[in-house]
């Protein structure tokens, strides 16, 4: 079964405008999540990553929001800009071992001029 | 600054073919792994390696071997494809004590079973 849900599927947004993506899970022995972007023909890369200790974390247009309590959180993408148009992947992480990181099922952003 | 370099980029196979995929990184990382993507899957963990010299499955390690050849090295090997097999494979390394959580991953092979 899925570990992380990831919506929507797709967004497009008009730039300059705010991108959200939203993810949720259910295993509170997750301990850390982390953003992946994806761009065609691409591996994914590290784009931004929060523990839940915090609730914010901002690193420059993108912040994450975490609810602990509700098990969620999510990916804001302020200012958005065509060169933001990528797959975003959320994923959450056990605290120990090698196998431990669950990806969500990805977000296409497309961000139209 | 290559990072993690995979081959071929591109495959195509007939059901029941073998082949290898070929995966090394530069960056000294202790740490790699073969992930699948499938539409509307994620990415989903096929084998990893913590360290030379070991390997452990992974989420969906049927149908596949790897080898950890050195630490720079890490293949994955299909012994008989199957159109389930169709996807796009990605290599990733890591620095040590990170887990996959600071993973660097390689531009992916994508690979057709006929």
């Amino acid at each position: 079964q899925q570990q992380v849900k990831q919506s929507p599927q797709s967004l497009i947004v008009q730039k300059g405008g705010i991108s959200i993506i939203n993810c949720a899970y259910e295993n509170t022995a997750f301990d850390y999540f982390p953003w992946y972007q994806q761009f065609p023909g691409k591996g994914p890369a590290l784009l931004i990553a929060i523990r839940p200790d915090v609730s914010e974390k901002k690193e420059g247009r993108f912040t994450i929001s975490f609810n602990k309590s509700a098990k969620q959180f999510s990916l804001h993408i302020m200012d958005s800009q065509p060169g933001d148009s990528a797959t975003y992947f959320c994923a959450a992480s056990l605290k120990t071992g090698a196998n431990n990181l669950f990806f969500g099922t990805g977000t296409r952003l497309t961000v139209i001029p | 600054n290559a990072g993690v370099t995979q081959t071929p980029k591109f495959q195509v196979l007939k059901t029941g073919q073998s082949m290898t995929l070929q995966c090394a990184q530069d960056m000294n990382h202790n740490s790699m792994y073969w992930y699948r993507q499938d539409p509307g899957m994620g990415l989903r963990l096929i084998y990893y390696s913590a360290s030379e010299g070991t390997t452990d499955k992974g989420e969906v390690p049927n149908g596949y071997n790897v080898s950890r050849l050195n630490k720079r090295e890490f293949s994955l090997r299909l012994e008989s494809a199957a159109p389930s097999q169709t996807s796009v494979y990605f290599c990733a390394s890591s620095p040590r004590g990170t887990g996959n959580l600071k993973a660097f991953f390689g531009q992916g092979t994508r690979l057709t079973v006929v």
